[in-house]
């Protein structure tokens, strides 16, 4: 199975920052590597597909890079909505799996 | 506009089977590349995906909890049901049903989730 490592798992920050989180994958994988945004109480919410694409609606300042084992989501001016927790999902041609999730607090 | 909706039981005694149904609006399952799936979050902890269902009624299971786990579909109903059996308090979970396609092999659109409790 293809296990999912996110770094780091908590990340204090301040608005207007810049933050990136990775996610590492067991193995290479392909691009069918997605980003959500779950705020407590609510289901999740899908940012980037595609490792790169951002969804529709989404702001801006949310990015996605990456290849192989390695991805990165990127917030390039963090805002207080931001606040919440990350989840990488990849699909590897059967099923699904997510990484354990990358919680931003306020510094 | 997509949305589902989880429903079943918020509460299960150890050893039974729970059903949970996702009744969606929006969307059509006999839609090719279209899929639904389940997905669960235990209190404080990381998703863990379930199943999903596709239009042409191809199955998919998480291997670990294959033997426990169901998925079928009602297209004229617009319903996905998951059933789970032999259900243990470390299955206490929010489930979420999501829809998700093979475009991008993501889950684009969620319901609220329906919180489910494992005990005597």
């Amino acid at each position: 199975d293809i296990q999912l490592t996110q770094s780091p798992s908590t990340l204090s920050a301040s608005v207007g920052d810049r933050v990136t989180i990775t996610c590492r994958a067991s193995e290479t994988i392909s691009s069918w590597l997605a980003w959500s945004q779950q705020k407590p109480g609510k289901p999740p919410k899908l940012l980037i597909s595609d490792a790169s694409t951002l969804e529709s609606g989404v702001p801006s300042r949310f990015s996605g890079s990456g290849f192989g084992k390695e991805f990165t989501l990127t917030i390039s001016s963090l805002q207080p909505d931001d606040f919440a927790t990350y989840y990488c999902q990849q699909f590897d041609g059967y099923g699904w799996t997510f990484g354990q999730g990358t919680k931003v607090e306020i510094k | 506009q997509i949305t589902l909706k989880e429903s079943g039981p918020t509460l299960v005694k150890p050893t039974q089977t729970l059903t949970l149904t996702c009744s969606f609006s929006g969307f059509s399952l006999s839609t090719s590349g279209v899929g639904v799936g389940w997905i669960r979050q235990p209190p404080g902890k990381a998703l863990e995906w379930l199943a999903l269902i596709y239009w042409n009624n191809d199955k998919r299971y998480r291997p670990s909890l294959k033997n426990r786990l169901t998925i079928i579909k009602d297209t004229a109903k617009n319903q996905v049901v998951l059933t789970m059996t032999n259900m243990d308090p470390l299955d206490t979970a929010t489930y979420y049903c999501a829809h998700g396609s093979t475009v991008h092999y993501a889950f684009d659109f969620w319901g609220p989730g329906t919180m489910v409790s494992v005990s005597s």
